[in-house]
């Protein structure tokens, strides 16, 4: 099947900075991203719509300046932690839907762990 | 709006007994379900659609409009089938996927 591809897998950094995670499809092109935070022992909970070329869309309750999300190419979204802290720590997922394929499946990165110090 | 409930956090089942986890939905739409399983250190990945109707690894699921629920069953459990599972709904026009809070099976040898 087809693949995406996160990274860093694993990312620790001081209060204050700020983090890039990147998110590739590797074998297909996705309009779409979805961004994704899981707490632990927690489900997944949908942040962001990544659209290619244009605005993000955010679900309610997500600060969008302190998430920025980039979608500049058809196979590559990155979601930006700004002056990232310790509450922002947590598992960050993406997907992306590959339209060509015969069912439109969702396919997931392998998530990348964002610990704040 | 829409919601997923797995009502089970954890679940044993001994090798070779049947498996049924869970997983009841309010939407007031046409919904897709799904069943997606993540194996130890691997990443989610799609296990069956209801609308595909296949059969996975042994296990199936199916919709029940009237009980609002998308049970995911195996008739023999099998070792390898310890993972977790999260129920997911789709709902119709949209493409945002809302998950239940997922169910850990682990098969007792």
């Amino acid at each position: 099947g087809a693949v995406v591809s996160q990274h860093p897998s694993w990312v620790i950094c001081k209060s204050g900075t700020s983090v890039k995670i990147e998110c590739r499809s590797l074998d297909f092109q996705a309009t779409t991203m979805f961004w994704y935070r899981q707490f632990p022992k927690q489900s997944l909970m949908l942040m962001a719509t990544s659209n290619e070329g244009s605005k993000a869309t955010y679900e309610q309750g997500v600060e969008k300046d302190k998430f920025l999300i980039n979608h500049a190419s058809l196979t590559l979204s990155t979601l930006t932690v700004t002056s990232a802290h310790p509450e922002d720590s947590s598992f960050y997922i993406c997907s992306a839907r590959d339209l060509t394929g015969r069912t439109g499946e969702l396919f997931f990165g392998e998530g990348s762990r964002l610990t704040v110090l | 709006a829409q919601r997923v409930t797995q009502p089970e956090k954890l679940l044993s089942v001994f090798k070779g007994a049947p498996v049924e986890l869970k997983c009841n939905y309010s939407y007031s739409g046409s919904p897709e379900l799904f069943w997606y399983v993540q194996y130890s250190r691997q990443r989610l990945q799609l296990l069956l659609r209801h609308i595909s109707r296949e059969s996975i690894k042994g296990f199936t699921a199916d919709l029940n409009k009237g009980e609002t629920s998308f049970h995911l069953k195996k008739p023999f459990a099998q070792e390898e089938d310890s993972a977790m599972y999260y129920c997911a709904l789709l709902r119709f026009g949209n493409e945002k996927l809302t998950f239940g809070t997922g169910t850990r099976l682990t098969i007792i040898p």
